[in-house]
C-alpha cells in the first residue's frame, strides 16, 4: 500500500515571499503520478500541479513548481511570490499508473499568507 | 456546466439514522468516487465506480453503500449513522477510469452525527 506524508501541519509566509511545502511518499511502484491540491476556505478542491514519475523534468505552473526527487521519494511544492489568495490547505496525493483515479492523500499542510 | 453537484451541503444526523448523500455530474464522466476528509488524515477513498452498474470498495468502505444506476448519479448511503462517520464528504469524477485524468470535485457535504 502507498503512503503519503506531509510533515508540516501548518506554515506561514509573508506576502511576496517564497515558501516550500514538503511531501514524502512510500511506494514500490516504478511508474506513478503525484499531485498537489489546494483547498481554500470555500472547501473546493483545486488541482495545482501534477507530475508524472517517468518524467525527469519538474512540473511548473506559473508561480507553482515542484522539486521531484524520485530516488528520495520526495515531492515538494514551491510557491513563489506568495499571494493572500494562496492561503489554503494543501494536499499532496499519489496514484499509481493505470489505477484510474484512486488517489492516496497526505494529511495536508495549512498555509497562511500574511500581509 | 454545473460540473459535480453534491447535496446537501450540511447535514446533522442522530446515531442510527440513515441518509443518502447525493452526487451528480453532467460531464458524461465514466469514473466517479467518494472520499471522506478528516482532520490530519487528508482525504480517504470510500467507494468508486468505473461505469454504470460497476462499483468497488476503496480504503474505508465500512458503513457505506453505493450504487451506480446511471452515468450521471452516484449516491452514497449511510444505513445506520455512527459518530465516527462525522466528516466532510467529497464526490469526484473524471472522464476515464483507465488513465490518470483530471479529477473534478464537488463542493463537499459536511456531516455531523450526534
Amino acid at each position: 500500500a502507498q503512503t503519503v506524508t506531509q510533515s508540516q501541519p501548518e506554515m506561514s509566509v509573508q506576502e511576496a515571499e517564497t515558501v516550500t511545502l514538503s511531501c514524502t511518499y512510500d511506494t514500490s511502484e516504478s511508474n506513478y503520478y503525484l499531485f498537489w491540491y489546494k483547498q481554500p476556505p470555500s472547501r473546493q478542491m483545486i488541482l495545482v500541479i501534477r507530475q508524472e514519475a517517468y518524467k525527469q523534468q519538474n512540473a511548473t505552473e506559473n508561480r507553482f513548481s515542484v522539486n521531484f526527487q524520485k530516488a528520495a521519494k520526495s515531492f515538494s511544492l514551491k510557491i513563489s511570490d506568495s499571494q493572500l489568495g494562496d492561503t489554503a490547505m494543501y494536499f499532496c496525493a499519489f496514484t499509481k499508473n493505470n489505477a484510474g483515479n484512486m488517489l492516496t492523500f497526505g494529511g495536508g499542510t495549512r498555509l497562511m499568507v500574511k500581509p | 456546466n454545473a460540473g459535480v453537484t453534491q447535496t446537501p451541503k450540511f447535514q446533522v444526523l442522530k446515531t442510527g439514522q440513515s441518509m443518502t448523500l447525493q452526487c451528480a455530474q453532467d460531464m458524461n464522466h465514466e469514473y466517479m468516487s467518494w472520499y471522506r476528509q478528516d482532520p490530519g488524515m487528508g482525504l480517504r477513498l470510500i467507494h468508486y465506480s468505473v461505469g454504470a452498474g460497476i462499483t468497488d470498495q476503496g480504503e474505508v468502505p465500512n458503513g457505506y453503500n453505493v450504487s451506480r444506476s446511471t452515468t450521471e448519479d452516484f449516491p452514497l448511503r449511510l444505513l445506520s449513522a455512527a459518530p465516527s462517520q462525522t466528516s466532510v464528504y467529497f464526490c469526484a469524477s473524471s472522464y476515464s477510469p483507465a488513465t490518470n485524468e483530471k479529477l473534478f470535485f464537488g463542493s463537499g457535504t459536511q456531516l455531523s452525527v450526534l
